[in-house]
């Protein structure tokens, strides 16, 4: 299986902060990247697929970048609303596989 | 507008069944989506399960495919999932979730999906306890 490795595990800015979140695929996997954010309490919500492309009605201070093994989430000015664990998925192969999260605070 | 909602037992005794089933509205589960379940335990990560495509095709996760069955009933517009011989280890929240299509797929006959979940329902919380 390919294990994706998120990075911070957790993290806490100021309304107006740019913060970038980082997964690392343990293979290749080209731009098979999706990300998800998901507010305490409820499901999860497709944010990026394929590294760069944001799904529609997502606002855009979202932004996916990265192929191969490394990628980042970033979040060019953060919003009370963007309090939330944020996940990488790889979708390359079978199993498709999730980071373990990370969890943004806002300070 | 598409909503997916989860219903299962609550609570499920070591080494029974687990069931649960995913209703949808507003679309057709006979349309051009895969559906599929993917769980999460308390306080971990996502871990996608099993996906269906109306034709039949399925696809599961190898390390849980010998106790998961994943179905759909066209009539109800729903699709269900059970997993058998559960442990503690299956305590999670349950999600239903759609992923789209991609190209045709001459060798299974149908459509190959995409591999990201652009639609979820709430969950449903089972546990595993005696």
């Amino acid at each position: 299986d390919i294990q994706m490795t998120q990075s911070p595990s957790s993290l806490s800015a100021s309304v107006g902060d740019r913060v970038t979140i980082t997964c690392r695929a343990s293979q290749n996997i080209n731009r098979y990247l999706s990300w998800y954010q998901q507010e305490p309490g409820k499901a999860p919500k497709l944010l990026i697929y394929t590294a760069t492309t944001l799904q529609t009605g997502v606002p855009s201070r979202f932004s996916g970048s990265g192929s191969g093994t490394d990628f980042s989430l970033t979040i060019s000015s953060l919003q009370p609303e963007d309090l939330a664990t944020y996940f990488c998925q790889q979708t390359y192969s079978s199993p498709r596989t999730f980071g373990q999260g990370t969890k943004v605070e806002i300070k | 507008q598409v909503q997916l909602e989860e219903s299962g037992p609550g609570l499920v005794k070591p080494s029974e069944t687990l069931s649960l089933t995913c209703v949808v509205s507003g679309y057709s589960v006979s349309s051009n989506y895969y559906w599929g379940w993917i769980r999460q335990p308390p306080g971990k990560g996502l871990e996608w399960i099993a996906s269906l495509y109306h034709s039949g095709t399925t696809y599961y996760n190898p390390s849980l495919k010998s106790r998961v069955t994943i179905s759909m009933d066209k009539s109800k517009n729903q699709v269900s999932l059970k997993l058998s011989s559960v442990t503690a280890a299956d305590m999670a929240m349950y999600y239903c979730a759609r992923h789209p299509t991609a190209d045709y797929n001459f060798l299974t006959d149908s459509y190959s999906p995409r591999w990201y979940f652009d639609l979820w329902g709430r969950g449903t919380l089972v546990t595993v306890s005696s």
